[in-house]
């Protein structure tokens, strides 16, 4: 089974500030299977970024997904006031299916 | 637009049975892949298990032992059953959906579930 670690359990940094996510896989990932999620207090998660790197539908240009194999990051390459939440990776493969990490909270400084 | 809708009880007691409805409109849930997701208070989120086609399923490992998820074609539904449940089971409750078999493209907004006696 993939364990999904994700780095730095919290991260403090200001609005129009860049904001780098990292997750860090176990062992190699399925085909690049990573996703993100943002969730905000009281609301369920929204997906963001697929397939390591795809946008999902109507999320913002700013958010970026990238990396392979092990190492997969998220940025957010300029911070408006709405993207301060909890961010959370999630693996997907045929032998353990789905595997979430535990989760970035991006806090205001 | 899809729309989930979980509903069931608040308030569970230890050692029975937990029954949770996912409700959902805009799409048929004989198409795509129906997750049950849960979230402790203020802790990460962990996949329960995924039901899709022909009422296929997948659980994940923790709850095979106990757990069952079916779907209803005629009121577009799907059902969870947690078996046998203890205090750790106390948590929100999700049902997602995925377009593919990849991801979670849709969510519902959650059923909070209290295990007590």
């Amino acid at each position: 089974e993939i364990v999904l670690t994700q780095s730095p359990g919290t991260l403090s940094l200001s609005p129009g500030e860049r904001a780098t996510l990292s997750c860090r896989a176990s062992q190699s990932v399925t085909s690049n299977y990573l996703a993100w999620y943002q969730q905000k207090p009281g609301q369920a998660p929204r997906v963001l970024i697929y397939d390591s790197s795809t946008r999902a539908t109507g999320i913002p240009d700013r958010f970026s997904g990238s990396g392979s194999e092990t190492d997969f990051t998220l940025t957010i390459s300029r911070l408006e006031p709405e993207d301060f939440a909890v961010y959370y990776c999630q693996h997907y493969s045929s032998s353990s299916l789905y595997t979430f990490g535990q989760g970035t909270k991006l806090e205001i400084k | 637009q899809v729309q989930l809708q979980e509903s069931g009880p608040g308030l569970a007691t230890p050692s029975e049975t937990l029954s949770l409805i996912c409700s959902v409109s805009g799409a048929s849930i004989s198409d795509f892949h129906w997750s049950w997701i849960r979230q402790p208070a203020g802790k990460g989120l962990e996949w329960i298990g995924r039901i899709y086609g022909s009422a296929i399923t997948n659980y994940n490992a923790p709850f095979r032992s106990r757990v069952t998820m079916s779907l209803d074609a005629s009121r577009n539904q799907i059902s969870l059953n947690l078996y046998s449940l203890t205090g750790a089971d106390t948590a929100l409750y999700f049902c997602a959906m995925g377009k593919t078999k990849t991801k979670f493209d849709s969510w519902g907004q959650g059923i909070l579930v209290t295990v007590s006696s």
